[in-house]
């Protein structure tokens, strides 16, 4: 099992939509739970980073975090086409032996 | 202020050939890391340097991979022979601090090796 799953989509949606992006992780020792956007043919950057389980929001972005089932979620409301992009998530962990992982990520398709 | 670059943006190379790729990180980032991302992959992590630590290089995949970072700023990513499996997209990113957290990329050299 890898230590973090993401289904690679694409989930195609229409404008307007609510999109919801789901990433399981199996290493209880992650702390902080970050999602970063990647447009085609460029870096990652990052959208959401949260450290505690519940809910954090950011303007039509909402991360939610449940550290018992490992189980992290990105909403995206009222969905753009310019919110077409790959989401990758990307638990982390203090200390000095983390290596950084990041999910697959999931292909999203905001079309208008 | 200027973000993460990364050069050259393309590379093609004939396979056996040695490529060097290079990233300037956010001035004053402390920490860089080196990712690869293969087609429908997740990044895959490389090698990170944290100031003038050792470098962290439990995620090189062969003996034909090394990097070194001169003066705790620009890295270079040296792929010795190369083979056709290591065309990808070879991502740098920076952060201040520690290793972890929020890390800032450039835009990838996409290697193809013919």
């Amino acid at each position: 099992q890898k230590e973090v799953e993401q289904d690679p989509g694409p989930l195609s949606v229409p404008e307007g939509a609510i999109v919801s992006l789901n990433c399981t992780y199996s290493n209880s020792a992650f702390q902080y739970f970050m999602w970063y956007r990647q447009y085609s043919r460029k870096g990652p950057e990052l959208l959401m980073y949260t450290y505690s389980s519940g809910n954090k929001e950011d303007g039509r972005f909402t991360a939610q975090v449940d550290k018992s089932s490992k189980y992290i979620s990105l909403f995206i409301r009222d969905s753009q086409p310019s919110d077409s992009a790959t989401y990758l998530c990307a638990p982390g962990a203090s200390g000095g032996s983390y290596i950084p992982t990041f999910g697959r990520g999931t292909s999203l398709i905001v079309h208008p | 202020g200027a973000g993460v670059s990364q050069s050259p943006s393309n590379k093609v190379t004939e396979k056996g050939k040695d490529v060097e790729l290079r990233c300037d990180p956010i001035s004053g980032h402390t920490a860089l890391y080196w990712y690869r991302q293969s087609l429908g992959q997740g990044l895959e992590f490389l090698i990170y340097f944290q100031g003038n630590s050792a470098p962290d290089k439990s995620g090189l995949p062969s003996d034909r991979f090394s990097a070194e970072r001169t003066g705790g700023s620009v890295s270079t990513l040296t792929i010795q022979r190369t083979q056709q499996e290591d065309s990808a997209v070879y991502l740098c990113a920076s952060s201040l601090g520690s290793r972890g957290g929020e890390q800032y990329f450039g835009p990838g050299t996409r290697l193809t090796v013919t």
